[in-house]
């Protein structure tokens, strides 16, 4: 089966200090790659997408994140946090099911940002 | 460009209530689905849909029901809520190729269950 392992539930970081938030994926087949982000009291919205290519993906709000398919992992960074990036980061993978030829989109257990000044 | 629309914001059930949660996209999307969120849990997928009249389970089924009788509308039932159904509930949409396509979601409808 398929699944998508955050260990971080909470990073706190100091404004301009660098990030990286953790994820990495199991699966069997190919998969597609997501990091979603959610600011409080709203919905997920895209940061970015791994499909096919370059291994290293640049995203919204200078984000970026690199496949690295022999470790199963596609963490996420930023060279330098604002206060406006405090929200809660999810990784997913999207595998494409057999049983019932569809995809489903698998989430991680998402990471808590916490930016301080 | 409404996206994806969810209603009710918000909602206190009793155990026992009935309840349907409501989700509209208007982006002509095929794939359809219901996750909760748990805090430290992430997002769980409750049910999917790939297109008007098909529907089928996610990881946690239990104690829902869906339908699909359009392409815009994915409505997720509670029949006997329970105090474990309190959670936050997300549906998103996404274009017809599904797997390298990016989700749009709703923004939540908070379920309380007393």
């Amino acid at each position: 089966a398929q699944s998508v392992t955050q260990l971080d539930s909470q990073v706190p970081v100091f404004e301009e200090a660098p990030v990286e938030l953790r994820c990495n994926y199991s699966s069997s087949v190919s998969v597609y790659l997501f990091w979603y982000v959610q600011y409080p009291n709203q919905g997920l919205q895209l940061l970015l997408k791994y499909l096919s290519g370059s291994t290293l993906v640049k995203g919204i709000n200078g984000f970026e994140a690199e496949f690295n398919k022999s470790q199963t992992s596609f963490h996420l960074r930023k060279p330098s946090v604002h206060i406006s990036d405090t929200a809660e980061y999810f990784c997913a993978v999207s595998v494409f099911s057999l049983s019932d030829s569809s995809y489903k989109l698998i989430f991680g257990s998402g990471t808590r940002l916490l930016v301080r000044p | 460009n409404a996206g994806v629309t969810q209603t009710p914001k918000f909602r206190i059930l009793k155990i026992g209530q009935s309840m349907t949660l409501q989700c509209a996209q208007d982006m002509n999307h095929n794939y359809m689905y219901w996750y909760r969120q748990d805090p430290g849990m992430g997002l769980k997928l409750i049910y999917y849909s790939v297109g008007a009249g098909i529907t089928d389970k996610g990881e946690v089924p239990n104690g829902y029901n869906v339908s699909r009788s359009t392409t815009e509308d994915f409505p997720l039932r509670l029949e006997l809520a329970a105090p474990s159904q309190t959670s936050v509930y997300f549906c998103a949409s996404s274009y017809p190729l599904g797997g390298d396509t990016e989700a749009f979601f709703g923004q939540g409808t908070r379920l309380t269950v007393v």
